[in-house]
């Protein structure tokens, strides 16, 4: 069944860009409709989404990140990525990426979860 | 954005009672045109990505056990566990995808009294 993993550094320092993919198996990301997200959710804390993509490559972003997020899909690798920019210790969190329920529509619930990946922020 | 709320924080109950959490989202979630609540519920257990228990309010979602309930519409929602097994200790959420940004209510966690 189709299984997502999260990959990159668990260390970045201040002010330098935070880089994550998300590794999509078990289906293909460029054959199917559906978008796909991602969430974080600091230690102890509530979960936020930070933005999406379609597998053609539409985004969304959450306003309060917009300007430092990048979302995108490598369809040749079945991955989708994100950066993050001039991060600061509030963007330490348990990064996950996430498939949206329904095909050609972002506005569903996340159906399938990657593991988490933790990212600290500190020098 | 849309707030959401639930209450209560936390809860203990006694196994094979029901739990009940309540959710409530700072406006409707209800789309008139489809008649469908834009809400889910997840699940989190510590050291796990959250699991989809319920969406669109009240369908549960395949392979979730059946005494996992949604209710509600409009504002204000509500998930029941209508008998704790041990297994369901967590922290659960609920989430709204009705409007852009997406937001999550701040969890309620539910432990064995």
């Amino acid at each position: 069944q189709l299984q997502l993993q999260e990959s990159g550094p668990g260390l970045v320092k201040p002010s330098e860009t935070l880089s994550l993919t998300c590794t999509v198996s078990g289906g293909s990301i460029s054959s199917t409709s559906y978008y796909w997200a991602w969430i974080r959710q600091p230690p102890g804390k509530g979960l936020e989404c930070i933005g999406s993509i379609s597998y053609s490559g539409s985004t969304y972003y959450n306003p309060s990140l917009r300007s430092r997020v990048t979302i995108s899909v490598d369809t040749s690798k079945n991955q989708f990525s994100l950066k993050l920019s001039s991060v600061t210790a509030a963007d330490t969190a348990v990064y996950y990426c996430a498939r949206v329920k329904e095909m050609s529509t972002m506005y569903d619930a996340f159906d399938i979860w990657g593991q988490g990946t933790m990212v600290t922020v500190s020098s | 954005d849309i707030v959401m709320t639930q209450s209560p924080d936390s809860l203990a109950v006694s196994l094979g009672e029901r739990a009940t959490i309540n959710c409530k989202s700072s406006q409707s979630v209800l789309y008139s045109s489809n008649n469908k609540n834009y809400l889910g519920w997840y699940q989190q257990k510590p050291g796990q990505p959250p699991k989809l228990l319920i969406y669109w309010a009240s369908t549960r979602e395949s392979g979730v056990p059946d005494r996992f309930s949604g209710s509600g519409s409009g504002t204000d929602f509500t998930l029941t566990i209508s008998s704790l097994q041990a297994e369901d200790v967590a922290v659960y959420y609920c989430q709204q995808y009705y409007s852009t940004p997406f937001t999550f209510g701040p969890g309620t966690k539910v432990d064995i009294k």
